[in-house]
């Protein structure tokens, strides 16, 4: 069955980089789109970024653009966030999230918590 | 992108039905059909309930329905059942290749 697990959150001073990784299983990761989206604690989801099957297009919120960098290496089926300059409002479980059809994410991961405090 | 706009809540009885509207604009969910909704419960990760505004993935009980009119769309969960107490969250494409998400709706069963 898919799975997309999450992992590398924890907590970060504020100006500090982390990289999150998304491992996908399960199905063929080559043929999505990939998706980044947050939500921070007792708050609504918010979409980061979206990269397409192939890596070659990206994009991103306004509120991450220039901060946040995603990939993607196909040949081990891993999607990742590159995230820095990192704010105290970007505290947040981070969701990597796969596209089904078109404009809809259909299997998510569990969530990884960034925590951005000095 | 401003997020779309969801009432904070709604609630019915084991049975009812209960609808929740998602309000955007002509540039997100009144000028495309990529419209879906996302139910989740605390501490978890969204589950995809509608997509492309009416369509179920499978799996998905058919007391849950999407529909749209103009910049507003909606999802209605009929029969209510205890089990559906969750928040629900609508989502659309806002062009250039973006996304937004609604507020959230906290749906409680009474």
């Amino acid at each position: 069955q898919v799975q997309l697990v999450e992992s590398g959150g924890g907590v970060v001073q504020p100006g500090g980089s982390l990289r999150l990784s998304c491992a996908a299983s399960g199905f063929t990761f080559t043929r999505h789109a990939m998706y980044w989206v947050r939500q921070a604690p007792g708050k609504g989801l918010e979409w980061l970024a979206v990269i397409s099957s192939d890596g070659r297009q990206k994009y991103y919120a306004d509120s991450v653009r220039g901060r946040f960098t995603v990939s993607r290496d196909n040949s081990n089926n891993t999607l990742s966030l590159q995230m820095n300059s990192l704010r105290s409002e970007d505290t947040a479980v981070f969701f990597c999230a796969r596209e089904g059809r078109p404009g809809s994410f259909d299997s998510w991961g569990q969530g990884t918590l960034v925590t951005v405090s000095s | 992108q401003s997020a779309l706009t969801q009432p904070p809540s709604a609630s019915g009885s084991p049975g009812q039905s209960v609808t929740m509207s998602c309000t955007g604009t002509s540039g997100d969910v009144g000028g495309n059909n990529y419209v879906s909704w996302y139910q989740q419960y605390p501490g978890k990760a969204p589950k995809l309930m509608i997509y492309e505004v009416n369509k179920r993935p499978s799996g998905v009980p058919d007391r849950f329905s999407g529909s749209k009119s103009g910049n507003t769309a909606s999802l209605t969960v009929s029969g209510l059942q205890a089990e559906d107490e969750a928040d629900y969250y609508c989502s659309s494409y806002a062009g250039n290749n973006n996304y937004v998400f609604g507020t959230g709706t906290k749906v409680t069963v009474l």
